[in-house]
This record gives C-alpha cells, sequence and structure tokens, in this order.
C-alpha cells in the first residue's frame, strides 16, 4: 500500500459528460503529480501541484484542469468527455526529491 | 526535450532466465534515472534509482547503471521470477523538475 488514495477505482460514463476524480496523497506530502496512462500514448504527465500552487504543467488538454485543496487533496477535473479520454489515470505524490509514490489509478471508461 | 526510450515488450522468460530490458534518454541536462515497476491492477512502484553517471541503482535482485557515454540505464537481473511478472517503466527527472518522464514499459512474463 503506497499510501496514496484515489477514488473512484472505476468511472464508467458517456462522450460529453464531466467527472471528477479525487487523490488523496500520503500523510506529509505536499506534492501531487497527475499521470493518465493509456495503450497508444503510454504514461503522460498531466499536471503538479505543491502545497496548493500549480508548478508544472504537461500534456493536458484544456478540457481538464486540477486543483489542490488547503488539506493537500486534490481533484482532478475533466470536461466535455470524448472517446479518446478513456484511460487510467493516476496519481502519485512526494514530500520532497524524485521518489514518487503512486495510488492504484481511476479507470475512466467513456462510452 | 527529455525523452525516454525503452525496448517493446512483452519480454517472455523461463524462471531462473538472466534479464535485460534496454533503456535509453534524451535530455539537455544531467538528469536521476529511474526503474519503477507496476503489477497488475496496482500503481507505479519505484524499484530503483541513479542519480548521476556511473552511479548503480540496486534493488530486489534488480540493478542498472547510468551510463552517460551512452545515454542509457539497462535494468538487468541475474535470475528472475514469476513473480518478477510485472510492466517496468524506466524514467528520467531533470534537476529542478519534479515530474517524471516516462518510457513506454515493457511488459515482462516469466513462466515457471
Amino acid at each position: 500500500d503506497s499510501g496514496v488514495t484515489q477514488t473512484p477505482k472505476h468511472l464508467i460514463t458517456a462522450t460529453g459528460q464531466r467527472v471528477t476524480l479525487r487523490c488523496s496523497p500520503r500523510s506529509g506530502d505536499l506534492s501531487v503529480y497527475w499521470y493518465q496512462q493509456s495503450l497508444d500514448q503510454g504514461l503522460q504527465f498531466l499536471i503538479h501541484y505543491y502545497n496548493g500552487e500549480e508548478r508544472a504543467k504537461g500534456n493536458i488538454l484544456e478540457r481538464f484542469s486540477a486543483q489542490q485543496f488547503p488539506d493537500l487533496h486534490s481533484e482532478l477535473n475533466l470536461s466535455s468527455l470524448e472517446l479518446g479520454d478513456s484511460a487510467l489515470y493516476f496519481c502519485a505524490s512526494s514530500v520532497e526529491g524524485e521518489k514518487l509514490f503512486f495510488g492504484s489509478g481511476t479507470q475512466l471508461s467513456v462510452l | 526535450g527529455n525523452s525516454v526510450t525503452q525496448m517493446e515488450g512483452p519480454v517472455t522468460l523461463s524462471e531462473e532466465a538472466f534479464l535485460t530490458i534496454n533503456c535509453t534518454y534524451t535530455a539537455t541536462g544531467y538528469p536521476s534515472l529511474f526503474w519503477y515497476v507496476q503489477y497488475p491492477g496496482e500503481g507505479l512502484q519505484l524499484l530503483l534509482k541513479a542519480t548521476k553517471a556511473d552511479d548503480k541503482g540496486s534493488n530486489k535482485g534488480f540493478e542498472a547503471t547510468y551510463r552517460k557515454e551512452t545515454t542509457s540505464f539497462h535494468l538487468e537481473k541475474g535470475s528472475v521470477q514469476v513473480s518478477d511478472s510485472a510492466v517496468y517503466f524506466c524514467a528520467l527527472s531533470e534537476a529542478g523538475r519534479r515530474a517524471l518522464t516516462f518510457g513506454s514499459g515493457t511488459r515482462l512474463q516469466v513462466q515457471p
């Protein structure tokens, strides 16, 4: 168990809809990262938050947004969903340095 | 930009065989290098890391050496077990950037 909790584990929705994925980092970790894993694109970095502030953006679409709250949990919002957004979304946390602890992911299926 | 290239999988081996998974990278600076492992239904876990040239990372019988001259970080294990079956990801992190850049992953299947 990495200590990183992601909910829900599975999410099935329709095109055009909006969903929110939630991540609770390990106790004490200030950094939260979001990654998207798909068969064709591999593991893509989306966004990094540190103590509530956005630190870095990767290949995140404009339809996607994220935030980190004062209690350090983070949410990834995906809107106007398309079939191609179907993927496994991972959250990872770290206190410092480069060792990331990953959650078990949210499997999103857009039908 | 940064990138990581891994050998295509799946790699299928018999138990106790020698394992090599190739990884090469492109980076503008002097990155730290990592191997992460993903077991079925789980998130990624750090397997080993190396932070500078000629460093050797090792864990659970796996080893990888940071080769700056060949920009490589190949993963090796002398004798694989069925329990090693997983997807292995090579990754890099440039100094000052916390986000990791991952390779596409290599699936390892070990048969008894």
